[in-house]
């Protein structure tokens, strides 16, 4: 156990929709990053918050946002989803960046029918 | 732009035998190389990392990598194969000054016969 949760486990949803994935990291741990993994994409690093705040933008969406409250936990809200939106969505959450080590949640499946 | 290449999308052993899963990296400043293994619907875990110093680096259940800044590579190994090692195998860098964020190579599966 990783010690990030993230919920739901699986998703489904038709096209056109919007759903919001939620992330608690690990105890402690102040960043939290957001991935999507995608069989012709691989792993693509999605957005970083740290203590709140944005700290790096990779290969979003602008149908896609993100945020992270005071209790650090963060949300990914995706929304006028498409097929291709269909994925496995991981958070991470390490203490600071850089040299730390990123402990992965088990991930959300997003299926977009 | 930084890149990672993993060379074998698929690797096959046979129990006992050498692993070996390459990564080579592109970038025109020193990188922080890991190493992260997926086994089916679970998320990613960290087998190893080098950041600095010792440029042979031991992770957790037997595996190392070895960093040769004059290849830009950082190379996977375990001795003897176990079955319990198949799985999907990620390699990754950060740089100093990105936050942190890794840009991931594309996968290899390793598969362990017996």
């Amino acid at each position: 156990d990783s010690g990030v949760t993230q919920t739901p486990k699986h998703l489904i949803t038709a096209t056109g929709q919007r759903v919001t994935l939620r992330c608690s990291p690990r105890s402690g741990d102040l960043s939290v990053y957001w991935y999507q993994q995608s069989l012709d994409q691989g792993l693509q690093f999605l957005i970083q918050y740290y203590n709140g705040e944005e700290r790096a933008k990779g290969n979003i969406l602008e149908r896609f946002s993100a945020q992270q409250f005071p209790d650090l936990h963060s949300e990914l809200n995706l929304s006028s989803l498409e097929l291709g939106d269909s994925a496995l969505y991981f958070c991470a959450s390490s203490v600071v960046g850089v040299n730390t080590e990123a402990f992965f949640g088990q991930g959300t499946r997003l299926t977009v029918v | 732009a930084q890149s990672v290449t993993q060379l074998g999308s698929h690797v096959s052993v046979s129990e006992g035998a050498l692993v070996l899963l390459r990564c080579n990296y592109s970038s025109s400043v020193p990188p922080y190389l890991f190493w992260y293994v997926q086994y089916p619907n679970q998320g990613l875990q960290l087998l190893l990392k080098y950041t600095t110093g010792a440029t042979l680096v031991k992770g957790i259940n037997g595996f190392e990598a070895e960093f040769k800044k004059s290849e830009t590579s950082f190379h996977l190994t375990k001795p003897s194969a176990h079955m319990s090692d198949a799985a999907e195998y990620f390699c990754a860098v950060s740089y100093s000054g990105n936050t942190g964020k890794l840009i991931f190579g594309q996968g290899t599966t390793l598969q362990v016969k017996p």
